[in-house]
């Protein structure tokens, strides 16, 4: 079956700008997690969604929201880009909250 | 808070050798730890979870609560086992809402198999 797919896989940005990336989970996966990745920090939890609700959210600041659409599809959106915001974000998909997660390629942002 | 702690950044053996990457974790409760795999230029992929305790692609894994480690062991090392390792922990469903899909990772340790 097809696997994670995460859309646009690069992005280039300015600082000031807003951002939407989005997720579409593996067939019959309902929880959606976001992580950002970068060299100084590693990877990081952003949020959790599971059918359409926010369950769970990392240390990230009010800019980073997301959502969860009912066929389990997500967005996550970062207001007033920062250049610290420039990073891989990768989003992972499981059947349930403690079933293995999938990860798709992830997006690649950077904010000049 | 949970933590997961990689203490070697990088590691290279030889083709043949053991090798056993580390990592140590610190939760108060009790966790589920995890082996990610990133080879070059591919997805971030499980590559053992230690409640199901196979061995995959050589490799296993223990988890020590007295030590709270979860080292990651394979005998002989392949070429094609370089890649990235990252350990991650998740608490176990009775943590409740701080736990939904959050996994918690290392650093990350990257492994050189010289031929």
């Amino acid at each position: 079956k097809a696997g994670v797919t995460q859309t646009p896989r690069y992005l280039i940005k300015t600082r000031g700008q807003q951002v939407t990336l989005s997720c579409s989970p593996i067939s019959g996966h309902r929880s959606v997690s976001w992580y950002q990745q970068t060299p100084g920090q590693g990877l990081q939890f952003l949020f959790e969604y599971f059918s359409e609700t926010q369950r769970n959210k990392g240390n990230f600041p009010g800019r980073f929201s997301g959502r969860q659409f009912s066929n389990s599809r997500s967005e996550m959106n970062v207001s007033t880009l920062e250049l610290g915001d420039s990073a891989l974000y990768l989003c992972a998909s499981s059947r349930d909250t403690y079933n293995e997660q999938f990860f798709g390629p992830g997006t690649r942002l950077t904010v000049l | 808070a949970q933590r997961v702690t990689q203490p070697e950044k990088l590691l290279s053996v030889f083709k043949g050798a053991p090798v056993e990457l580390k990592c140590n974790y610190s939760y108060s409760g009790s966790p589920e730890l995890f082996w990610y795999v990133q080879y070059s230029r591919q997805r971030l992929q499980l590559l053992l979870r230690h409640i199901s305790r196979e061995s995959i692609k050589g490799f296993t894994a223990d988890l020590n609560k007295g030590e709270t480690s979860f080292h990651l062991k394979k005998p002989f090392a392949q070429e094609e086992d370089s890649a990235m390792y990252y350990c991650a922990l998740n608490p176990l469903p009775n943590a409740g809402g701080t736990s939904y899909g959050k996994l918690t990772f290392g650093q990350g340790t990257i492994l050189t198999v010289h031929p």
